[in-house]
């Protein structure tokens, strides 16, 4: 059982908003602006897509954007696109055990 | 561009030793930690540790009394010995590379982990 808590799945239209939350406690989530976001599609390694709560690699677009409040982190992707279908996982620094991953989201386009 | 690569045996007998090496290219042991996570459809992603460059360790709390990892620097390599193993263990075993932004002549550390191997799947099994 993750440490940390995500809807098992959302889903949007093309062009559409969908935001996946993340929740932990102040233990994790809520202690540290250390909070990632990976993408992963189907028998591929995961995909860093956010870091530091709210930065994006080079290379990611700006759809994607992070925030968080208290103990939970958000995942935003704007407008939609079929090559955004895929799991997204969500992960923390953790003072209890480094670094903790949440258990999943599968982003359905429908 | 960094690329990272497992490998070792794909089958392993319970209560062995699995031991898996990554093979860094196109970057040097001493940008980065390195970590090791493992992936099962009954447990999701895990965090197994990470080696720092000059081969300090951090263990997952629930693996730690298993878990071995090494750094060879003149090979450009990671290993990973984790004994014991059950079926639980039983995953898909990455290495990774910590995210350092480099700012100047300044390098700064993040907690992400901004590029994966394409994975070894492990199975434990009589």
């Amino acid at each position: 059982q993750s440490a940390l808590t995500q809807p098992r799945s959302v889903s949007g239209s093309p062009g559409q908003s969908v935001t996946i939350s993340c929740t932990g406690t102040s233990s994790d989530v809520g202690g540290y602006n250390w909070v990632s976001w990976y993408q992963q599609h189907p028998d591929k390694a995961p995909k860093l897509m956010i870091f530091h709560v709210n930065q994006r690699p080079s290379g990611v677009p700006d759809r994607f954007s992070g925030s968080k409040s208290d103990n939970t982190a958000s995942l935003t992707i704007s407008g939609l696109q079929a090559d955004d279908e895929a799991d997204y996982f969500c992960s923390s620094y953790a003072d209890y055990s480094f670094y903790v991953f949440g258990p999943g989201t599968k982003v359905t386009v429908l | 561009q960094v690329q990272l690569q497992e490998s070792g045996p794909g089958l392993v007998k319970p209560s062995e030793t699995l031991s898996l090496i990554c093979n860094v290219s196109g970057d040097s042991m001493s940008s980065s930690d390195w970590y090791w996570i493992r992936q099962s459809a009954g447990r999701g992603l895990e965090w197994i540790g990470r080696i720092s460059a000059s081969g300090s360790t951090d263990y997952n709390p629930s693996l730690k009394s298993r878990v071995t990892m090494s750094l060879d620097t003149s090979k450009n390599q990671l290993s990973l010995r984790l004994s014991s193993v059950t079926a639980a263990d039983t995953a898909v075993y990455y290495c990774a590379r910590r995210l350092v932004v480099v700012v100047g002549a300044t390098r700064y550390y993040y907690f992400g982990v901004d590029v994966w191997g394409q994975g070894a799947t492990v199975t434990v099994s009589s």
